[in-house]
């Protein structure tokens, strides 16, 4: 069955740092998305992306935040200087689009900004 | 903001009775909602889910219910298993191709 797939599973990285979080969609799907899971809350969204533009973004995707699909099938996340809030689960999602409109979640990146 | 929200932030239930999970959300324009099932570690799994012109749809040991009047959803697990543990998301979305605003989770713990 297809899935969305995300690298890395976790990363650790200093605050001030750059980090780029990868994404393969569903191939089919037309619209993706960003959504962040700090620890034990729920899941918040950052951005949906379609048609190569951004469609919708949320007051957490600031100016430090920035998506790009650079080919037919990665959809990435950069964070151009993290902050220790930034640490979270961030979790890439699709959607078809054409067919039903559930979206589909990857197993997310875990990011710890020390 | 609209948002989506959770009567019960936990709920634990024997193995193999039936589990029922509530949500409440404020969004009347909201049309289509999806239960999201989360195991530690991993992303939201979907189960099942509703558009607004239903009020019950089935899937495989769980139904979902909506009661529009009310702005109330619930997910009913029956003969709920081990495997069922973990927690437990509403989201809404309110029209095709906006997000999904999530409610804040009910973990479920199934006791032996």
């Amino acid at each position: 069955e297809p899935e969305v797939t995300q690298t890395p599973s976790h990363q650790v990285t200093q605050m001030g740092q750059e980090v780029i979080l990868r994404c393969v969609p569903i191939s089919n799907h037309l619209y993706f998305y960003w959504y962040r899971q700090i620890l034990g809350q729920k899941v918040e969204f950052l951005v949906s992306f379609y048609n190569n533009e951004i469609s919708e973004k949320s007051e957490i995707f600031d100016d430090q935040f920035s998506v790009e699909r650079p080919d037919g099938s990665n959809f990435t996340l950069k964070i151009r200087s993290t902050k220790l809030e930034d640490s979270a689960m961030y979790f890439c999602a699709s959607r078809n689009g054409r067919i039903g409109n559930t979206i589909y979640f990857g197993e997310g990146s875990w990011l710890t900004v020390v | 903001g609209e948002s989506v929200g959770l009567h019960l932030p936990t709920l634990s239930v024997q193995e193999g009775d039936n589990s029922i999970i509530n949500c409440a959300y404020s969004n009347s324009a909201s049309d289509y909602f999806i239960w999201y099932k989360q195991e530690s570690g991993k992303g939201p799994q979907f189960i099942i889910d509703i558009r607004s012109n239903m009020d019950k749809r089935q899937g495989q040991r769980v139904t979902v219910l909506l009661n529009k009047t009310v702005k109330h959803l619930s997910l009913q697990i029956a003969a709920t298993q081990p495997g069922d543990s973990a927690v437990y998301f509403c989201a809404e979305n309110i029209g095709y191709g906006q997000n999904f605003v999530f409610g804040p989770g009910t973990r479920l713990s199934v006791l032996p």
